[in-house]
C-alpha cells in the first residue's frame, strides 16, 4: 500500500498570504496524484489531477506540481473561501489511498 | 448537472448489517467507474470499494473486504455497499464517488461525490 504524508498538518495564515502544501509517496506514484478541498460539513471537491491539471472550476491560483515521490499545491494568493482541509490521494496501485489533509486554517 | 444521492445509513448494533444506495443522475451512469469513500468523525478519507461500469472488476480495501460488497444496477443508475458484520470502526459518513474517466477508462479520480450518508455502529 502507498503511503502518502501531508505536512504540515496545520497552516496558519492570512488572506492574501502564499499557502505551499505538501504530500510525499512512500514510493513513485509518477504524476498520478490527485489533490481535493474539503470544508466544514461538506463533501470533498476536486481540484487538481494528475499533479497539476486543475479540475473544471478551479481558480487559476491553485496550481500544483511534483512527480515521483514529492508533490506540491499553491495556492497563490489565500481567499477567505480558501480555508479549508486539502487532501491528497494517488491512483498509481490499489489500494487508492489519501494523505491525512493538511487544515489550512485563518491565522 | 451531475448529482449522486447517497441514502440507507443510520445506527446499527456492532455485527449487524446495512445496505447504501447513491443514485446517479445527469450522466450515463453506466459508463462510469464508481467508488465509495468513507470519513470517520474528525479524521481524513479513506477509499472502500471501486466498481467499473459493467460490474467486472471490483476492488475493495483490506478493512472491508469479506464483509462488504459493491454492485451497482445501470437500469436504476443506482451504486449499492452492501456492509455486513458491522464493527464500531466503520463508523463514519459514506460518501459514493464519480469516476472522472470516460467510457470503460477509469481513472481512479473523483470529480462528483454525494453529500454523504452517515452510518454509526454502535450498541
Amino acid at each position: 500500500e502507498i503511503v502518502l504524508t501531508q505536512s504540515p498538518a496545520t497552516l496558519s495564515l492570512s488572506p492574501g498570504e502564499r499557502a505551499t502544501l505538501s504530500c510525499r509517496a512512500s514510493q513513485s506514484v509518477s504524476t498520478y496524484l490527485t489533490w481535493y478541498q474539503q470544508k466544514p460539513g461538506q463533501a470533498p471537491r476536486l481540484l487538481i489531477y494528475d499533479a497539476s491539471n486543475r479540475a473544471t472550476g478551479i481558480p487559476a491560483r491553485f496550481s500544483g506540481s511534483g512527480s515521483g515521490t514529492d508533490f506540491t499545491l499553491s495556492i497563490s494568493s489565500l481567499e477567505t473561501e480558501d480555508f479549508a482541509v486539502y487532501y491528497c490521494q494517488q491512483r498509481t496501485n490499489w489500494p487508492l489511498t489519501f494523505g491525512g489533509g493538511t487544515k489550512v486554517e485563518i491565522k | 448537472e451531475v448529482q449522486l444521492l447517497e441514502s440507507g445509513g443510520g445506527l446499527v448494533q456492532p455485527g449487524g448489517s446495512l445496505r447504501l444506495s447513491c443514485a446517479g443522475s445527469g450522466f450515463t451512469f453506466s459508463n462510469y467507474a464508481m467508488s465509495w469513500v468513507r470519513q470517520a468523525p474528525g479524521k481524513g478519507l479513506e477509499w472502500v470499494s471501486a466498481i467499473n461500469g459493467g460490474s467486472s472488476v471490483i476492488y475493495y480495501a483490506d478493512t472491508v473486504k469479506g464483509r462488504f460488497t459493491i454492485s451497482r444496477d445501470n437500469s436504476k443508475n443506482t451504486l449499492y455497499l452492501q456492509m455486513n458484520s458491522l464493527r464500531a470502526e466503520d463508523t463514519a459518513v459514506y460518501y459514493c464517488a464519480k469516476d472522472q474517466g470516460v467510457a470503460g477508462s477509469s481513472k481512479r479520480t473523483f470529480d462528483y461525490w454525494g453529500q454523504g450518508t452517515l452510518v454509526t455502529v454502535s450498541s
